[in-house]
């Protein structure tokens, strides 16, 4: 069935390094990619995606980067902040808008 | 706030009690998701309305929960004889039919004692 592997389970960098979680999917029909951050009892809320016609997308200290062949796609924040602190979680969908196969999490924690 | 709105926030409930849950989507939004996160996961799919007609319901999803979207408009989701494994945060989320990212709500916290 579908689904999306996504590690480490938790990340923990020192301000200003990059941090790197990855993903893999099962599904080879998913060709929507969005990465959700949700702050301890609040809403995950996107903070970039990609679509399968791309290999990479960047925003600002953000970037995505997809491996179609590979089923596997990865998120890389540069320059992190204490405020990047959250979970992170990766998803696939067949479309944008469309059902939603979430990764595990990824507990990020930047140290001042 | 033109966001995604649920209500109630939080819930406690006896265990084989019955729940109810409310979802207002983005008003222009046709399609509406529930999904349940337990802690330290990442949400699970429940079910999906496209306007009023549900399309897709998980395995996840026993007999025990029923969900509406009556006029394509908000959702309720109903959890029957209520078990402490389903203790969870239950999300709403919308999107214009392919053309819009998800939208998640709040969430309502579920605690089954």
């Amino acid at each position: 069935g579908e689904n999306v592997e996504q590690h480490p389970s938790t990340l923990s960098v020192q301000e200003g390094d990059s941090a790197v979680i990855k993903c893999t999917y099962s599904d080879s029909a998913s060709n929507y990619f969005p990465w959700y951050k949700q702050e301890l009892g609040k809403r995950p809320q996107l903070i970039i995606d990609i679509r399968s016609n791309v290999g990479e997308k960047k925003d600002q200290r953000i970037a995505v980067t997809l491996n179609k062949t590979a089923k596997h796609f990865s998120l890389h924040i540069t320059e992190t902040q204490p405020e990047d602190s959250a979970v992170y979680f990766c998803a696939a969908s067949i479309n944008q808008g469309g059902k939603l196969i979430f990764g595990q999490g990824t507990e990020l924690s930047v140290k001042p | 706030d033109t966001g995604v709105s649920q209500n109630p926030r939080h819930k406690i409930t006896k265990r084989g009690q019955n729940v109810t849950f409310r979802c207002d989507p983005i008003s222009e939004h046709n399609r509406l998701y529930w999904y349940r996160q337990t802690l330290g996961q990442g949400p699970e799919f429940l079910t999906y309305f496209q306007n009023e007609a549900q399309l897709e319901k998980s395995r996840l999803l026993s007999d025990r929960f029923s969900a509406e979207r009556p006029k394509g408009s908000f959702s309720t989701l109903e959890i029957q004889r209520t078990e402490q494994g389903d203790s969870a945060m239950y999300l709403c989320a919308s999107s214009f039919d392919g053309q819009t990212e998800a939208f998640f709500g709040q969430g309502t916290r579920l605690t089954v004692v």
